[in-house]
């Protein structure tokens, strides 16, 4: 079975700063994990993927992933925020031999000024 | 390419309505989806697809109904709405249940 825990709900941080949205996730099988971001009022956009290549992963806007076996993690990040990355943030997991995603609940990101 | 759209963006029906949403994608994929999104949820997955004529059950069905007669086609109906399926609906599409879906805008349906 597949499943994903984002372990914050919230995360705020100040523009320039670092960002960590922590996710982590369960597999019975080599998972493929991809991270969405979704703008207010918007679709969602694919950030970066991990398909059993590189284990760090970089993505779209400056963020990057990297994928942990060890510790099931795959947690986000990007070295300096800015007020543009404010969103709600996806992980999701899928498995080789399955059919579906799985999503976490999302982690919303505000960048304070 | 318009990728995938969605249709209507915004819908509000009274309880016992019906209605159709209406995905399309013209990227040629198997694989298409409907997701429901709610408040602190994530998405939930209702139903899916992995190839024309094909329709498979999700997390959460009950309630909705799909068809995929078309390739590039997957509609969500609603027989007979209630407010508990007030919510913004996804559509999605890919190339397998493996590697990323490609997101529609949304429609955001009310149930009164």
């Amino acid at each position: 079975a597949q499943s994903v825990t984002q372990l914050d709900s919230h995360v705020s941080v100040s523009e320039g700063t670092p960002v960590l949205l922590r996710c982590n996730y369960s597999s019975s099988y080599s998972p493929s994990l991809f991270w969405y971001v979704q703008h207010p009022n918007k679709g969602l956009q694919l950030l970066l993927k991990y398909t059993s290549a590189a284990t760090l992963v970089k993505g779209i806007n400056g963020f990057e992933a990297e994928f942990k076996k060890s510790e099931t993690s795959f947690h986000l990040t990007k070295p300096s925020a800015h007020m543009s990355d404010a969103a709600e943030y996806f992980c999701v997991v899928s498995a080789f031999t399955g059919n579906q995603f799985y999503f976490g609940t999302g982690t919303s990101l505000t960048v304070i000024p | 390419n318009a990728g995938v759209t969605q249709t209507p963006k915004f819908r509000v029906l009274k309880t016992g309505q019906s209605m159709t949403l209406l995905c399309a994608q013209d990227m040629n994929h198997e694989y298409m989806y409907w997701y429901r999104q709610d408040p602190g949820m994530g998405l939930r997955l209702i139903h899916y697809s992995v190839g024309e004529g094909t329709t498979a059950k999700g997390e959460v069905p009950d309630g909705y109904n799909v068809s995929r007669l078309k390739k590039q086609n997957f509609l969500l109906g609603l027989e007979s709405a209630a407010p508990s399926q007030t919510s913004v609906y996804f559509c999605a599409s890919g190339t397998s249940g493996y590697n990323e879906q490609f997101f529609g805008p949304g429609t955001r349906l009310t149930v009164l």
